[in-house]
């Protein structure tokens, strides 16, 4: 059973700072591994979605890094901003029906 | 509209009445997913259609829970005998077909149950 673990739980940072979410996963044999925003009382905003051909992919400030032999995923947003706050979530797809998704780290980006 | 979308957006009810959460998918996302996200907890999966496949049940809670998906497109997940424990946000999501498509998520629906 695929287990994702997301560390940090929160994370509070000042503006401007680069900073680095972690997501980790027991199972390698994953099709891809994605990354979310979750506003409070919003759903889920994807962000990047990397196959697990891919080693990395970029949109804008972030980053994100898939090592699926280590089982690890990382997201990188540079220059943070107080917009930035939310939680973020990583989910491992594992089958075309399952997503699995970690518990978040919840961002704080202070003016 | 553009997005998922999902409603109610908030619902009370009383322990022991049925409810029914309605999902409208993004036109022609072929996939559909039913999570459940409680309060401080991660996402729950708990069902997903694909086209005119069977769908994967496997993560109902119980047998009070069901969903279908009328012509392809909405889907309802009904909660029967509804249960204190049932509250929490339900999220909807669609995408195409394939395991390398990104997933879009509605913005839930609230259930209370008191």
């Amino acid at each position: 059973k695929q287990e994702v673990t997301q560390i940090p739980a929160a994370l509070s940072v000042p503006e401007g700072e680069n900073l680095v979410l972690n997501c980790s996963f027991t199972d390698s044999a994953i099709y891809n591994l994605q990354w979310f925003r979750q506003d409070p009382g919003k759903g889920l905003t994807s962000l990047l979605l990397i196959q697990s051909s891919q080693r990395e992919q970029t949109s804008g400030r972030l980053n994100a890094s898939l090592d699926k032999s280590s089982g690890r995923s990382t997201l990188y947003i540079a220059a943070s901003q107080p917009g930035d706050s939310a939680t973020y979530l990583c989910a491992a797809q594992t089958s075309g029906s399952r997503l699995t998704f970690g518990e978040g780290t919840q961002l704080t980006v202070n003016p | 509209g553009a997005g998922v979308s999902q409603s109610p957006s908030n619902k009370v009810t009383e322990k022991g009445k049925d409810v029914e959460l309605r999902c409208d998918p993004i036109s022609g996302h072929t996939a559909l997913y039913w999570y459940r996200q409680s309060l401080g907890q991660g996402l729950e999966f708990l069902i997903y259609f694909q086209g005119n496949s069977a769908p994967d049940k496997s993560g109902l809670p119980s047998d009070r829970f069901s969903a279908e998906r009328t012509g392809g497109s909405v889907s309802t997940l009904t909660i029967q005998r509804t249960q204190q424990e049932d509250s929490a946000v339900y999220l909807c999501a669609s995408s195409f077909a394939g395991t390398g498509n990104t997933i879009y998520f509605g913005e839930g629906s609230w259930l209370t149950v008191v």
